[in-house]
């Protein structure tokens, strides 16, 4: 089944306790993204990566980080959790960056809890 | 920063009735607009999207009309149902621009 996998669901930690959020895909896909979906500012691009080891800056970087070693992998690091980024984040997937080939496949979302 | 705004925030519709969700870009560059659909619990998923050539896109029940000249663009749920109770996201885009922005979304409740 074609799909994208995140990692934790649900995670509570403490502020400045290093975590990873893992992303998988399996759709051979060329560009990955995470975004965070906070009520009333509706989704907002993290980083995006548009091939292995080919990564940039999104919307609201500050506080992530992100590596692209392998096509199929897309982790998201919090080096310094802080209340902040208590959030919903999301990975998407999708062959092109945009157009009709740019359709986002979504993970099933992990919900932060930073205390 | 690039803004896609989306109104209304939250719109309640009775079973049968009209469902109208707006959006408006800024980037004339932008050559691809999609709507996505979230599902409470769920990721967000492409429900349809339009080119700029056309006016307007209809799959099903669900059209999008565009407007290029006013920069904007909108989504009619005909005949809204239930099942239709969703989290409603406009996007805007394309290839050459490299990524998707997103509205801030809008919660849709059709009451039976």
């Amino acid at each position: 089944e074609a799909q994208v996998t995140q990692n934790p669901r649900y995670l509570i930690t403490v502020t400045g306790k290093k975590l990873t959020v893992t992303c998988s895909q399996n759709m051979n896909h060329e560009y990955m993204s995470w975004y965070r979906q906070d009520p009333g500012l509706g989704l907002r691009q993290i980083y995006y990566s548009m091939n292995v080891e080919v990564t940039d800056k999104g919307d609201v970087p500050e506080g992530y980080k992100v590596s692209r070693k392998e096509k199929r992998n897309f982790p998201l690091i919090l080096e310094s959790p802080s209340p902040n980024q208590t959030s919903l984040y999301f990975c998407a997937s999708s062959f092109l960056a945009g157009g009709p080939r740019g359709e986002q496949y979504f993970g099933p979302g992990t919900r932060l809890t930073v205390t | 920063q690039q803004q896609v705004k989306q109104s209304p925030q939250s719109l309640i519709v009775q079973k049968g009735g009209i469902s109208i969700i707006n959006c408006a870009y800024e980037n004339t560059a932008f050559d691809y607009f999609p709507w996505y659909q979230q599902f409470p619990g769920k990721g967000p998923a492409l429900l349809i999207a339009i080119r700029p050539d056309v006016s307007e896109k209809k799959e099903g029940r669900f059209t999008i009309s565009f407007n290029k000249s006013a920069k904007q663009f909108s989504l009619h749920i005909m005949d809204s149902q239930p099942g239709d109770s969703a989290t409603y996201f406009c996007a805007a885009g394309g290839t050459s621009y490299g990524k998707l922005t997103f509205g801030q979304g809008t919660i849709l409740t059709v009451h039976p």
